[in-house]
């Protein structure tokens, strides 16, 4: 299986200020067809996980465009341009290029 | 609006059977796969299978399919997970999920968590 290694593991930030995440994997996530399957999602306290961002870059509807995700073949980022107080939670990336779909073991981002 | 309702979890006991339902409503069902997932209470996440829109094909991850079973009934717009031979392993809150092609999971229910203990 794919293994996704997120980190860091916790994050601590002020509002407003800039962060980044970052997703390894264990193999190319390239898939044959050309596409990338890496997604991010957030889960808020409490909450179900939401889906933030998919095929590495593109943003789903109504998600800010302060969230913004890169990053190619085993390297991935997603990136938060001043973080606001609804933004703090787990964030997970996830991956469908190769069976079964895996997950990053989260990054917890709180308030400083 | 997408909504996703789980229900059928609680306390089981190890070697029992349960099964999990998820009542989809705010789209037409029949026309995406839907997954199952599950948070362990480390907040693991780990992908239980899936099922096509029609039903007629199904995929497990490889550790898990002996023993769970994905079902659906797309004139009751709903998903079923079959458990059986539980173990403490096995206790975790469980998602359904929305499939969309390309995006990945794009909607989440609510959750169900299933405790395993004797």
């Amino acid at each position: 299986d794919v293994v996704l290694t997120q980190t860091p593991p916790t994050l601590s930030a002020t509002i407003g200020q800039s962060v980044s995440i970052s997703c390894r994997s264990s193999q190319s996530l390239l898939h044959s067809n050309g596409n990338t399957y890496l997604h991010w999602l957030l889960q808020r306290p409490g909450q179900s996980p939401q889906l933030l961002i998919y095929l590495v870059s593109r943003l789903e509807s109504g998600v800010p465009n302060r969230f913004s995700g890169s990053g190619s073949g085993t390297d991935f980022t997603l990136k938060i341009s001043g973080v606001e107080a609804e933004d703090l939670g787990v964030y997970y990336c996830v991956q469908g290029t190769h069976a079964p779909w895996t997950f990053g073991g989260g990054t917890k981002l709180e308030l400083k | 609006e997408v909504q996703l309702v789980e229900s059928g979890g609680g306390l089981v006991q190890p070697g029992a059977s349960l099964k999990l339902s998820c009542v989809a409503s705010g789209f037409t069902f029949s026309d995406y796969w839907m997954s199952w997932v599950r948070q362990t209470p480390g907040k693991t996440m780990e992908w239980i299978g899936d099922i096509k829109y029609d039903g007629s094909y199904t995929n497990y991850a490889p550790s898990l399919k002996n023993r769970f079973t994905i079902s659906r009934d797309n004139a009751k717009s709903t998903l079923y997970l079959q458990m059986s031979n539980v173990r403490s392993e096995d206790t975790a809150t469980y998602y359904c999920t929305r499939r969309t092609r390309g995006i990945g999971f794009d909607y989440w229910g609510q959750g169900v968590m299933v405790t395993v203990s004797s």
